[in-house]
């Protein structure tokens, strides 16, 4: 089966922590992404990557540092420096080939700051 | 101002019937436009994409694109009490100053669907 797995699904951390948030992907897709919804919004982008050993910021990047060492990965770290990280997690990914854009999202990862 | 809106619901509609669920963009280089369906608690899902302006149909499914007013929307024929979810629209802006097109998505803050019995 191919797909977006994210890792855990519930996560709770303590305030003053850095927690790791897992993505793998098996779709082959060079892209991925990172998003955070709150409560009755939408979706928010954290960082975004399109090829390994590279990433950007997105518009709420602070607080926040990501990784892309292998294709398939693309963890992101919520550091002690984010004031309010109580939120929902989204991974995702995207094929860069062709003219299309779809994403496709993972489980998701519900972060709660204790 | 935000850059996506859709209509602020709650929507509900009787089953059976239309739904139409609306999204107007900023951007007017847009070039790319999606539908996600989110049940509660769940991830968002892929249901609907359009990149032309007109009419495309899939299913029960019909997503418009009006590029000269911004404007893109989706119907739902024969609504379904499974069809109660929330419902994002989502843009893609295009390429950025440089040039380049990161496939980035800027979303609405959803709309939320109710099909009753």
């Amino acid at each position: 089966d191919g797909g977006i797995t994210q890792s855990p699904k519930y996560l709770f951390r303590k305030e003053g922590q850095n927690v790791t948030l897992s993505c793998e992907q098996n779709l082959n897709h060079d892209a991925m992404y990172w998003y955070r919804q709150d409560p009755g919004q939408g979706l928010r982008l954290i960082y975004y990557s399109q090829i390994v050993n590279d990433f950007q910021k997105g518009d709420i990047a602070e607080g926040y540092s990501v990784s892309r060492e292998k294709k398939e990965s693309f963890p992101l770290t919520v550091t002690s420096a984010q004031k309010n990280p109580t939120a929902f997690y989204l991974c995702a990914s995207r094929r860069t080939s062709g003219s299309y854009n779809e994403q496709f999202f993972g489980p998701g990862t519900r972060l709660t700051v204790l | 101002q935000k850059e996506v809106e859709q209509n602020s619901g709650p929507l509900s509609v009787p089953e059976g019937a239309i739904a139409s669920l609306n999204c107007t963009y900023s951007d007017r280089g847009s070039q790319s436009f999606f539908w996600y369906r989110q049940y509660s608690g769940k991830s968002p899902e892929l249901i609907m994409s359009i990149y032309s302006n007109g009419d495309k149909e899939d299913g029960r499914f019909t997503a418009q694109l009006n590029k000269a007013s911004q404007y893109v929307s989706l119907l739902i024929r024969d609504s379904q009490p499974s069809d109660s979810a929330t419902y994002l629209c989502a843009v893609n802006p295009g390429r950025d100053a440089g040039g380049t097109s990161y496939g980035k998505l800027t979303f609405g803050q959803g709309t939320i669907l109710t099909v009753h019995p």
